[in-house]
């Protein structure tokens, strides 16, 4: 069966300060992979997908980056926090295609920026 | 630019029906899906429209109307652990989320 696991799951880090969070996922090949992030009593907002090693997408402009360094790997990553980066942070997998419209999550990364 | 929208706070009653609808605005759309997220947790699927018509999947349907860009979940015989908060998507290629809908059982 698949599983996807993101870590670390909750951190508290100060303004300026570098991110990296990692999601992996197993028993599956191909996966498209996600990015979303999602403020308090908000809907998820996409950051990155991924179809592919070395093809990622950018929704939103800001501070943020992706990469995919492996197949099942996702990493997103800063190099200065800003306090409105704080919120929770969801990687996610499909299909290829996105054909039945599912998508499985991780865990989340809550991210409290002080 | 693309958008769903959802309102924002649903009440009902335990054993009760209710209905959230969403409409969307999007470009290339090829079906809506729901989601469920509990408090704190990450949210999980629940059914996915391609095709205009309704999805029955236990006490759970999900319904879209393409020509109306519209879609809504109708959640039957309501349980306390239904409260939870309930997004609908929009498949263009990735998934767009919508704001959500608090939902709040009560006894």
């Amino acid at each position: 069966s698949q599983t996807i696991h993101q870590w670390p799951a909750t951190l508290v880090q100060p303004v300026g300060s570098p991110l990296s969070l990692e999601c992996t996922v197993e028993g599956t090949s191909n996966p498209n992979l996600y990015w979303y992030r999602q403020a308090a009593g908000r809907g998820l907002q996409l950051l990155f997908y991924s179809i592919g090693i070395d093809q990622i997408s950018s929704e939103v402009p800001q501070n943020l980056s992706a990469s995919r360094p492996q197949d099942r790997q996702f990493i997103l990553s800063s190099k200065k926090l800003l306090l409105s980066d704080s919120g929770f942070y969801l990687c996610a997998w499909s299909t290829p295609g996105l054909n039945t419209g599912e998508l499985f999550f991780g865990e989340g990364s809550r991210l409290t920026v002080l | 630019g693309q958008s769903l929208e959802q309102p924002s706070e649903v009440t009902a009653v335990e054993g009760a029906i209710v209905q959230i609808n969403c409409t969307y605005q999007t470009s290339g759309f090829y079906g809506l899906s729901w989601y469920q997220q509990h408090d704190g947790g990450a949210p999980t699927f629940l059914s996915y429209n391609a095709l205009d018509g309704l999805e029955e999947t236990g006490r759970f349907s999900s319904f879209l109307s393409r020509s109306d860009s519209y879609g809504y979940l109708l959640l039957q015989e309501l349980q306390m652990k239904d409260s939870a908060s309930y997004f609908c998507a929009a498949r263009t290629g990735k998934l767009i989320f919508g704001q959500g809908t608090t939902l709040q059982v009560k006894p």
